[in-house]
């Protein structure tokens, strides 16, 4: 079964660095998410995207987030300058359409120091 | 942000008990509710995409119903396995562009 590939597993990145975080969705798929979960607390909402651009982003989306897609398929979270709460677990997901449920990554954890 | 709740946060079970967990969502605005099952150091894994008022889904021992009027859902394991220990995950989609999801109930199910 096809399944959604994050990368890398773990980033370790010191305060007001960048961070890259990658997603390969499955291939059919058309509607994109993105969460994170910090540790001990809920799955929060970061941005969703279909046809091309951003539908959705919630205020933690700031302008120290983007997401792209670079090659069309590929998916990329960019944190511009870490904090240090933005350590938390991403998840990318991915849906066929909004009646499927989504498909979600094994996540990457990041750890800002 | 709409406000999901999970009742209760965690729960501890003896092999073979049926127990049963709530998901909270508003009533307004519905378009879907989704249940994911999320063990330790895996991915959330889908369990049901819920539509319609009255709904009720069921996948093995897991079953689900869903009162849009009052907004709730329930989740339902029969006769629970030390495998189904888990966090459950309750989600609530308003439209195509976001699914709120839940705290989460984390079950553990003693052997």
């Amino acid at each position: 079964e096809p399944e959604v590939t994050q990368t890398p597993s773990h980033q370790v990145t010191q305060m007001g660095q960048e961070v890259i975080l990658r997603c390969v969705p499955i291939s059919n798929h058309l509607y994109f998410y993105w969460y994170r979960q910090i540790l001990g607390q809920k799955v929060e909402f970061l941005v969703s995207f279909y046809n091309n651009e951003i539908s959705e982003k919630s205020e933690i989306f700031d302008d120290q987030f983007s997401v792209e897609r670079p090659d069309g398929s590929n998916f990329t979270l960019k944190i511009r300058s870490t904090k240090l709460e933005d350590s938390a677990m991403y998840f990318c997901a991915g849906a066929r359409d909004v009646e499927s449920p989504l498909h979600f990554g094994n996540g990457t954890r990041l750890t800002v120091t | 942000i709409l406000n999901v709740e999970q009742s209760p946060q965690s729960l501890h079970v003896q092999e073979g008990d049926s127990t049963n967990f709530t998901c909270s969502f508003p009533s307004s605005n519905f378009y879907a509710l989704h249940w994911y099952r999320w063990e330790t150091a895996k991915s959330p894994e889908a369990l049901f995409v819920m539509t319609l008022n009255g709904d009720e889904k069921k996948k093995g021992r897991i079953s689900a119903t869903l009162n849009t009027k009052e907004g709730y859902s329930y989740l339902y394991i029969k006769g629970s396995q030390p495998e189904d220990s888990a966090t459950y995950l309750c989600a609530f989609r308003t439209g195509a562009n976001n699914l709120f999801f839940g705290t989460g109930t984390r079950l553990t199910v003693i052997p």
